[in-house]
């Protein structure tokens, strides 16, 4: 068990550029999930995935992001044309559903974005 | 819908005093109730969870948090404080039932410790 592995742990980007995070989930990890956190704040959910099939997005979740997970192992998470307001960090969660109250989400070390 | 308050965005305690960070909820089903850990520049740590068996939960690094239903609230306790529990703690909660998925996070305290 080596954990939840984010990749990059910072990214520095200009406004409208586009920016890519990728997320290994623990090995067997059935669900995988991301979330925002911005300074001062507690991790804002917004999305997450069982298996391959993405089964929820928040409305936080503009249309200039969207996320993958094709294969049902790794993830990825894409911002198109990036805003100041982007600026966040990237935390990626994930979890094996196995019977009632087993859904502990283990969370990895989170991509920092700053847009400038 | 749930929700949770943190009371009090920054505790400051002794080194070797009581730990007592303050934890509200809401939920209209029965929840499921967890507090986080985050060092500086890292991820989450999950430190304690409540899944609707015993209402006292004890955790890693001798934490130990409390449900009381009739409160709604869930505070962490620890009752001697280490240098090394100065970290944000985040309390959160999601439904009570498999098919759920999301948590809601509470805005944090950050936890400091006086030599």
């Amino acid at each position: 068990d080596t954990g939840v592995s984010q990749d990059p742990r910072h990214k520095i980007t200009k406004r409208g550029q586009n920016v890519t995070f990728r997320c290994d989930p623990i090995s067997e990890h059935n669900r995988l999930y991301w979330y925002r956190q911005t300074l001062g704040q507690g991790p804002e959910f917004l999305t997450y995935f069982q298996n391959e099939a993405q089964l929820e997005k928040s409305r936080l979740l503009s249309d200039r992001f969207s996320a993958e997970r094709p294969k049902g192992s790794f993830s990825t998470l894409e911002i198109q044309r990036t805003e100041q307001g982007d600026s966040a960090m990237y935390l990626c969660a994930s979890s094996l559903i196995a019977g009632e109250g087993t859904d502990t989400q283990y969370f990895g070390p989170g991509t920092r974005l700053t847009v400038l | 819908a749930q929700s949770v308050t943190q009371l009090g965005s920054h505790v400051s305690v002794s080194e070797g005093a009581l730990v007592l960070l303050r934890c509200n909820y809401s939920s209209s089903v029965p929840p499921y109730l967890f507090w986080y850990v985050q060092y500086p520049n890292q991820g989450l740590q999950l430190l304690l969870k409540y899944t609707s068996a015993a209402t006292l939960v004890k955790g890693i690094n001798g934490f130990e948090a409390e449900f009381k239903k009739s409160e709604t609230s869930f505070h962490l306790t620890k009752p001697s404080a280490h240098m090394s529990d100065a970290a944000e703690y985040f309390c959160a909660v999601r439904p009570g039932y498999s098919s759920a998925s999301k948590i809601i996070f509470g805005s944090g305290t950050r936890l400091s410790i006086r030599p």
